[in-house]
């Protein structure tokens, strides 16, 4: 089946630093990825929909200065938390749909990044 | 901001019961209804996609149906196990966006 990737699992980081989520398609191509977010107890929230070689599109209240998103090649899309706080601590999830997010095919999700700022 | 509503959020049952749970979403503009199961610790994994009314789809001891009429589907698990332990999570997909809204999840702890 497909695989998606992502990097790193986990990651500490001091408050005011950037930290960069990985999220990759293994064994295919992905014009499409989402990018979701998931509070305790929470379902996941789509944040934002990334695009290969175009700017993401972000979901409603979400800060694209804040969450910068590129999608430079059809296997990798990156997501990163510019100058983090406290309050962005939360597990980030990714997943890759091969078909654009416009097809009855599921969608392929990476394990997720649990983001802790101090 | 669609609506997309699991029930319960937490099941507890003994290993051989049978039980099942609920996705309700909006009627209108339906396309696609997807179920996943996600063990902690690893990648949300596709069980069912569901796009007709009136679709049932099995998997081994697991099925899944589906009324777009009414805006809801059902999961069914027979003779639950222990390894049918995880949160399960369904995605409700409309016609006017190409995404899915997912709901909160039902969290399912089978006991040996």
């Amino acid at each position: 089946g497909a695989v998606v990737s992502q990097h790193p699992s986990w990651v500490i980081c001091k408050s005011g630093t950037s930290v960069k989520i990985e999220c990759r398609s293994l064994d295919f191509q992905a014009t499409t990825m989402f990018w979701y977010r998931q509070f305790p107890k929470q379902s996941l929230m789509l944040m934002a929909t990334s695009n290969e070689g175009s700017k993401a599109t972000y979901e409603q209240g979400v800060e694209k200065d804040k969450f910068l998103i590129n999608h430079a090649s059809l296997t990798l899309s990156t997501l990163t938390v510019t100058s983090a706080h406290p309050e962005d601590s939360s597990f980030y999830i990714c997943s890759a749909d091969p078909e654009g997010g416009w097809s009855y095919n599921e969608q392929f999700f990476g394990p997720g990044t649990r983001l802790t700022v101090l | 901001i669609l609506n997309v509503e699991q029930s319960p959020q937490s099941l507890h049952v003994q290993e051989g019961d049978s039980t099942n749970f609920t996705c309700s979403f909006p009627s209108s503009n339906f396309y696609a209804l997807h179920w996943y199961r996600w063990e902690t610790a690893k990648s949300p994994e596709a069980l069912f996609v569901m796009t007709l009314n009136g679709d049932e789809k099995k998997k081994g001891r697991i099925s899944a149906t589906l009324n777009t009429k009414e805006g809801y589907s059902y999961l069914y698990i027979k003779g639950s196990q222990p390894e049918d332990s995880a949160t399960y999570l369904c995605a409700f997909h409309n016609t006017n966006a190409g995404k899915s809204t997912f709901g909160d999840g039902t969290t399912l702890t089978v006991k040996p």
